[in-house]
């Protein structure tokens, strides 16, 4: 089974910097995603880290650690329209496989407050 | 480029009616295709993916179904819609073995009444 824990919210004020985390416990791992989700909207993708290490993209950065099973999204110079759920989904060892099955946290709700 | 169709926007069915989800994939070939639900306060859940025309798994057990027809045509159906199937449906495609995640479709939020 899979099991991906993430804060259920967390509020920031605009300018500030927000760490949401993310910790994981799958069978095998083959990528870590985070996904941004507005409400009564579609996720759309964040970032995506397969090795550890910090992932730079603008004012959002993601890190990745297999062997503690944890990942967390840095975000920066916070603004008004940061304020959306941020899902946590793991994509699990399928080798030998082509799917791509993505298992998602709950999602953080992070307010942003003027 | 790439694009995800998905509809309706928004259903409104009685219990016990059937359901038709249809999701259309244009500018790509052979994609995975997945149907995910989203309830009130909760996660996304995987209910069904699907490597190629006709090749359907699913991930839970469930009052509903899913078939694709073409290769770039998803479908997700129930005979009889029970209160519990209300949620946000989200269709999503991932190429095959790349090392992307999933683009979604704009979504139907389901009311089973």
């Amino acid at each position: 089974g899979q099991n991906i824990d993430q804060p259920t919210e967390m509020t920031a004020t605009e300018g500030a910097i927000v760490q949401i985390n993310c910790t994981y416990q799958t069978s095998g791992f083959n990528g870590l995603f985070w996904y941004q989700q507005h409400a009564g909207e579609a996720p759309t993708f964040l970032s995506y880290n397969v090795l550890d290490g910090l992932e730079e993209k603008g004012r959002f950065s993601s890190f990745l650690s297999r062997s503690k099973g944890y990942s967390y999204l840095l975000l920066k110079e916070l603004q008004m329209k940061d304020s959306a759920s941020y899902l946590c989904a793991v994509r699990p060892d399928d080798r030998g496989s082509t799917l791509g099955r993505l298992y998602f946290g709950r999602g953080t709700q992070l307010t942003v407050w003027p | 480029s790439q694009t995800i169709h998905q509809w309706p926007a928004t259903l409104v069915q009685p219990v016990g009616s059937p359901l038709s989800l249809e999701c259309t994939v244009e500018g790509t070939s052979n994609p995975n295709l997945y149907w995910y639900r989203q309830a009130a306060g909760r996660g996304l859940q995987l209910l069904f993916y699907s490597v190629g025309i006709g090749q359907i798994s699913s991930e839970v057990p469930q009052n509903l179904s899913a078939s694709r027809p073409q290769d770039r045509q998803f479908i997700l159906s129930s005979k009889k819609l029970l209160l519990s199937d209300s949620g946000f449906y989200l269709c999503a495609w991932s190429a095959h073995g790349g090392n992307y995640g999933y683009t979604f479709g704009s979504g139907t939020r389901l009311t089973v009444v």
